[in-house]
């Protein structure tokens, strides 16, 4: 039973570059969340999805970070232009509305933004 | 507004002694509650929930979790600690309303995180 998928595992990249953050989650779920996880921080909620809608992005940083779910098994996490401060550990989760299931996690993007 | 409260941020307990890491939570209605552990360089894995029903929960690895409305506490539990068990604790609350699109999210605390002594 496949769990949610997120890819890379690690990315290391240039300020100022283009990041794409990938994930699948578990097949017949309806939900999917991008969290961004710091140590000053702690665990954030940028954006989550309903039947690949977004339903609340205020957790997004800036207009430089956007998310999509073209479909029911693919969503991305871009930022744009990176900076510095972006480098995180960045996690997609996914759960299924019925009998409001909790959430199950990816094993997260370590991003650095040098 | 609904929030999770961990006040231990940082716990060191000895190998084979119980454990108990506090969560407080601030939420209207009924609660759903959870708590999740993530080892190092891992995602967040579920140990138990609670919903309705008994409030006394039982989740893997040996964890249980006990309920208690009037202190709205959702305190995690272990009788002996493994070394394995070193990793931070989160504990959650579960937002869910229908209205225009259905909210569906979980208000996470600062986490606990727990070494185990030899």
């Amino acid at each position: 039973d496949a769990g949610v998928i997120q890819s890379p595992r690690h990315e290391v990249t240039e300020m100022g570059q283009e990041v794409t953050l990938r994930c699948k989650p578990i097949s017949g779920h309806d939900y999917l969340f991008w969290y961004r996880q710091t140590m000053m921080r702690g665990l954030e909620l940028l954006i989550y999805f309903n039947n690949n809608v977004p339903i609340d992005d205020s957790g997004m940083p800036e207009d430089r970070f956007s998310a999509k779910m073209p479909n029911a098994s693919f969503s991305t996490l871009k930022i744009q232009p990176s900076e510095p401060r972006d480098s995180a550990v960045y996690f997609c989760a996914s759960s299924s509305t019925e009998g409001r299931q909790p959430q199950h996690f990816g094993d997260g993007t370590r991003l650095s933004i040098l | 507004a609904q929030s999770v409260t961990q006040p231990d941020i940082h716990i060191t307990v000895s190998e084979g002694a119980s454990l108990e890491l506090r969560c407080n939570y601030s939420y209207g209605a009924t609660p759903y509650l959870f708590w999740y552990v993530q080892s190092p360089g891992q995602g967040l894995q579920l140990l138990l929930k609670y919903f309705s029903g008994d409030t006394l929960v039982q989740g893997i690895k040996g964890f249980e979790a006990e309920f208690k409305r009037s202190q709205s506490s959702f305190n995690l539990r272990k009788p002996s600690v493994h070394w394995s068990d070193a990793a931070e604790y989160f504990c959650a609350v579960g937002i869910y309303m229908n209205y225009g699109g259905a909210t569906n999210k979980l208000i996470f605390g600062t986490g606990t995180l727990l070494a185990v002594q030899p």
